[in-house]
């Protein structure tokens, strides 16, 4: 049974903050992806990895980086956390061949004030 | 640039009333989709792809390469499938998403 795991349910941070993001998968999948979902826009991509130190710009990289130093954990940063990044946000991962299914973490729930 | 279009951000039904989420994309190459779906308090997972030609939990999805459509449907709707249905589109390459606004299924009793 695949277990994606997120540090956080919810988060709350002020305007400013370096915001730290950390997602953990055991069951060896290459691929990683950080999604923030907002209603009405669905999912949107910020980042994701196909192995460790790689990384891939998604559909929305403003304002955050990543980092994959292991293979199983992958980290989403804001270094300056602004009010519009206030979203849950998403981790998935998925085996490296293509059209894959993605497993999806619970999600954390960041406020910024 | 693939874009998956979801008209409806909300769909209310009565038990056992005929079910179909909409789903339009726009892509150059030769689709695969998927539909993922979010039970309350619960992650989202994958309910059925494309590729694997697959009913679950009673639902189907027909691609419609002339009306770049892939609905899902499902003909007598149960309340336990009330949820927040997206529908998905991998690029070309096959490890990429891109997900539509999602519509949320209200199944009434």
């Amino acid at each position: 049974d695949v277990k994606v795991t997120q540090s956080s349910r919810y988060l709350v941070k002020r305007t400013g903050e370096k915001v730290f993001l950390e997602c953990v998968q055991d069951m060896d999948h290459e691929n990683m992806f950080w999604y923030r979902q907002d209603p009405g826009l669905g999912l949107r991509l910020i980042y994701f990895s196909y192995d460790v130190k790689m990384k891939e710009k998604g559909d929305i990289p403003e304002g955050y980086s990543v980092s994959r130093e292991k293979k199983e954990r992958f980290s989403l940063i804001l270094e300056s956390a602004s009010t519009n990044q206030t979203s849950m946000y998403l981790c998935a991962s998925s085996p490296l061949a293509p059209y894959n299914e993605q497993f999806f973490g619970p999600g954390t729930r960041l406020t910024v004030l | 640039a693939q874009r998956v279009t979801q008209p409806e951000k909300l769909l209310s039904v009565f038990k056992g009333a005929p079910v179909e989420l909409k789903c339009n994309y726009s892509y150059s190459g030769s689709p695969e989709l998927f539909w993922y779906v979010q039970y309350s308090r619960q992650r989202l997972q994958l309910l059925l792809r494309h590729i694997s030609r697959e009913s679950i939990k009673g639902f189907t999805a027909d691609l419609n390469k002339g009306e770049t459509s892939f609905h899902l449907k499902k003909p007598f709707a149960q309340e336990e499938d009330s949820a927040m249905y997206y529908c998905a589109l991998f690029n070309n390459a096959g490890n990429m998403l891109t997900f539509g606004g999602g519509t949320r299924l209200m199944v009434k009793p």
